[in-house]
Formats: structure tokens, C-alpha cells, sequence
């Protein structure tokens, strides 16, 4: 069952413009979200997050919206540079077993052109 | 501030073998988990470990398990090894707590199983 979805594996964005890389869960029990930026050989690396209690986190380029009566989050990356290009992985953390457990989407490949 | 070390970095071995990986966290970052990523599959979790107890388990056999030391460094065993466990490892660390932080990820060990 799985309960982080990113129904989009892979998204292709002209630098410059606006890319959006879109999340959606089950779990009403989750209540805090985070973003990872993944490249080749390497670990993912932690962007952005957000609470339940927000429906917006800022971050210079990247914004992160809840929509949590959709179960959706989105992760808006503008402008787009060559250097995005990468694998992004949504994440939602809630409690399973009496403690916090961190549940990650499939990914979506991101390209940035230049 | 040292980040998440994994070590080795790449793996080879033989179907039936057994294979030990560890994961040093961050200084200060009592929780540590562990990750299995494959092609299409994302991230998934396989434990955590918590001031050297397991606290969470995700839904693999008993052919993974793992330890955390008084230091907060983990292991992973994998026994039996079967050709499907070949896969990105990826160990995180955390502040373990109950407030909303990040994990942070090490750069995995790469096992081939041939």
C-alpha cells in the first residue's frame, strides 16, 4: 500500500520557468512533510518542509503548499536552473507503532533544459 | 559538522553470502534509519533504531536486521543474500525526538548481488 504517491516519474522544464512537482498521501495520520533532492550516486538531500498546521513554507526558490482536506502537497521551484535537474522525492512523516515514521514517495525526475 | 557517513560505498557479492554495512550519524543524532532504494520503487524503509533499541520495523524478512551501538553508530546484516536485494542502502540519522526534523542521508552503499 503505498501511501506517499508521486504519480508523475519524470518532468521536463525549461530554465527559467516555473516547476511544479506535485505529492499525494492516504494517511490522515501524517503531519509533517518534507522534500529531498536526490542526485546519481549520492544521498537525498533534505529542501524543504512544511507542518500540518501551514499550508505554506518558503524557501528562496522553492515553496512547498499543503492542501491537506486534498491530502496533496506540491513543490514549486521557480526560477528553474540547469543545477535542479535531479530525482525529487516527497516524504510524510506520522506516527506508526506509537513513534514517528517517515514514509517516501517514488520520485519524480526532474530535467531542467537549458 | 560531519555528516552522515556510510561505508562501503560499493558492495559485491554472491547469492547465499552475508553482508554487514554501517552507518556513522551525525554527531549528536541519536536515531538512525535505514533505507532500501531500487529502480521504480523509491525509498523503502526497512528500520529504525533509537538509543540502541528498534522502534520501528518496515516489511522485510528476517534476512535484514540490524543493531545500533551505545555511540549511536548502526550495522545492517543482510543474510542469505538473494539476487533482488540488489540496491541502493541508505542509512539516516535524525535527532530522534519527538519534534519535526529532517532525517539526513549518508551516501549509501551500492550491493550488487551476483
Amino acid at each position: 500500500d503505498q501511501q506517499v504517491k508521486q504519480n508523475s516519474p519524470s518532468l521536463s522544464v525549461q530554465e527559467g520557468r516555473i516547476s511544479i512537482l506535485n505529492c499525494d498521501y492516504t494517511n490522515s495520520m501524517f503531519d509533517y512533510f518534507l522534500w529531498y533532492k536526490k542526485y546519481p550516486a549520492e544521498g537525498p538531500t533534505f529542501l524543504i518542509s512544511i507542518s500540518s498546521i501551514k499550508d505554506k513554507n518558503e524557501d528562496g526558490r522553492f515553496t512547498v503548499f499543503l492542501n491537506k482536506s486534498a491530502k496533496h502537497l506540491s513543490l514549486h521551484i521557480v526560477p528553474s536552473q540547469p543545477g535542479d535537474s535531479a530525482v525529487y522525492f516527497c516524504a510524510a512523516k506520522g506516527l506508526s507503532g506509537g513513534y514517528q515514521k517517515v514514509t517516501f514517495g517514488t520520485g519524480t525526475k526532474l530535467q531542467v533544459i537549458p | 559538522k560531519a555528516g552522515v557517513t556510510q561505508t562501503p560505498r560499493y558492495l559485491i557479492k554472491t547469492r547465499g553470502q552475508q553482508v554487514t554495512l554501517s552507518c556513522s550519524p551525525i554527531s549528536g543524532h541519536r536515531s538512525v534509519s535505514w533505507y532500501q532504494q531500487t529502480p521504480g520503487q523509491g525509498l523503502q524503509f526497512l528500520f529504525e533504531y533509537f538509543s540502541e533499541t528498534q522502534r520501528n520495523k518496515g516489511n522485510f524478512p528476517g534476512r535484514f536486521s540490524g543493531r545500533q551501538f551505545s555511540n549511536s553508530r548502526s550495522e545492517m546484516n543482510v543474510s542469505t543474500l538473494e539476487l533482488g536485494d540488489s540496491a541502493l542502502y541508505l542509512c539516516a540519522s535524525s535527532l530522534g525526538g519527538t519534534e519535526d526534523s529532517p532525517l539526513h542521508f549518508g551516501n549509501g552503499t551500492r550491493l550488487t548481488v551476483t
